[in-house]
């Protein structure tokens, strides 16, 4: 079955810490990895992606992550957290292009973030 | 270059009235996605649309529930005879033709349905 683990419902950090959000799939070919996040009340902005190349990938506001084939994984992590970094973080994992009408997402339960100054 | 852009961003029906969401794609988008995220849970997709056809609707409840996408104007999202189990934040997305590209899904901001 397909499916998206972030084991991690909450987790608090202080500003200027440095941040790991973890993120292990079960899909039946590699897939293509997201991270959105999500503010309150807002929409979902696209953090960074990985589709293949390089296994870190940067994204926006300082993030990055890595995919991990051998361990289904796609961390995301952050050297130092900002105040403003707090939000509910998605994993999301998809098909590759070549898989035909099939383009869902699946996704995560999400990681709340909270950041003490 | 507008985002995907949806409105209203606040519906409140009440039991057993309709509800219609709107969804306008970015520009140069074909491809819609509807997505539901029911309080405490993740994004569940819905349904797969382009231009005048739906794609992929195996997300789509049986009943009550349709979605379209005209050859003109925004994809709607309908849900009729709303029960308190749809209340929920409905997102749509939207892509470029992913025929020869990776999918990558541009969100809206979502529609906070909430009825009473």
């Amino acid at each position: 079955a397909q499916s998206v683990t972030q084991p991690d419902i909450h987790i608090t950090v202080s500003e200027g810490a440095s941040l790991e959000l973890r993120c292990n799939y079960s899909y039946g070919a590699t897939p293509y990895l997201f991270w959105y996040v999500q503010s309150p009340g807002q929409g979902l902005q696209l953090l960074l992606k990985y589709f293949s190349g390089d296994t870190l990938v940067q994204g926006i506001k300082g993030f990055e992550a890595e995919f991990k084939r051998s361990q289904s994984s796609f961390n995301l992590r952050k050297p130092s957290v900002h105040w403003s970094d707090a939000a509910e973080y998605f994993c999301a994992v998809g098909p590759p292009y070549n898989a035909g009408n099939n383009r869902k997402l699946i996704w995560g339960l999400g990681t709340s973030l909270g950041v003490n100054p | 270059n507008a985002g995907v852009m949806q409105n209203p961003r606040h519906l409140v029906r009440r039991r057993g009235q309709e509800a219609r969401l709107r969804c306008s794609p970015m520009k140069g988008h074909s491809h819609v996605y509807w997505y539901r995220q029911l309080p405490e849970e993740g994004l569940k997709f819905m349904v797969y649309l382009q231009k005048e056809n739906i794609i992929d609707e195996s997300g789509m409840p049986k009943e009550r529930f349709s979605a379209e996408f005209p050859k003109e104007g925004p994809s709607i999202l309908r849900i009729q005879q709303v029960v308190r189990g749809d209340s929920a934040a409905y997102f749509c997305a939207s892509s470029p033709s992913p025929r020869d590209r990776p999918i990558e899904a541009f969100f809206g901001q979502g529609t906070r349905l909430t009825v009473v």
